[in-house]
């Protein structure tokens, strides 16, 4: 299994608190992903990271930030946290053509 | 953007039954991948095939790229191959893997 973990697993917390996830990866692969998973939606992408310190916008980025310091870790941060952030979160790594994985999701319900 | 759908949205089946999941998308793609999404969360990829045939076990892909669908075959199906099968198309930028998710076909096999 590749090394990708996140913390916390599950969160609840109150609507207008920032709240901050995290993704850590002991597989030294270049790229990270932030996705959102709803019913009927699937999962779509939040934010990405191409390198320590560059990172980009998915399609369902609005209400999020994120950061990359090194390359092990991948913090996405929701400033203000909405009901309608209540989801699950999975990360993923990738280190090249066909090597994608997915840790095991943060369920997270804002109140 | 692309359009990922899947169809069914929902499938029963018995123990033993053979099944076919399809992935429809709008545009053309270098890759796509099939993730089996087990009832505890985990997504665990199965499939990258943007093209032809990959058989692995019971389970088989075939992408027919200039037709925009891919198709997913299980069969002798088992209880233990229930929950949420998605497919998802890549788009690339600056290397990486960007998802794009369908919705998903949830499976459920019945002993």
């Amino acid at each position: 299994d590749a090394g990708i973990t996140q913390s916390p697993r599950h969160k609840v917390t109150e609507t207008g608190t920032p709240v901050t996830l995290r993704c850590h990866q002991t597989e030294n692969h270049r790229y990270m992903y932030w996705y959102r998973q709803d019913p009927g939606h699937g999962l779509r992408l939040i934010h990405y990271s191409y390198g320590v310190k560059d990172t980009d916008k998915g399609e369902v980025s609005d209400g999020y930030s994120v950061s990359r310091s090194k390359t092990e870790d991948f913090l996405l941060t929701l400033e203000s946290a909405t009901s309608s952030q209540t989801s699950v979160y999975f990360c993923a790594i990738s280190g090249g053509p066909d090597t994608q994985y997915f840790g095991p999701g943060t369920r997270l319900t804002v109140l | 953007g692309i359009q990922v759908e899947q169809s069914p949205p929902d499938l029963i089946l018995q123990e033993g039954a053979n099944s076919t999941l399809r992935c429809n998308f709008s545009d053309s793609v270098n890759n796509l991948q099939w993730f089996h999404q087990n009832p505890w969360g985990q997504l665990i990829n199965l499939f990258y095939i943007p093209s032809g045939t990959k058989q692995n076990g019971r389970l088989s892909a075939t992408t027919v790229a200039t037709e925009r669908y891919s198709l997913l075959y299980i069969s002798s199906s088992q209880t233990t191959d229930s929950g949420v099968y998605f497919c998802a198309v890549e788009l690339y930028h600056q290397g990486a893997q960007k998802l794009v998710f369908g919705q998903g076909t949830r499976l459920t096999i019945n002993p």
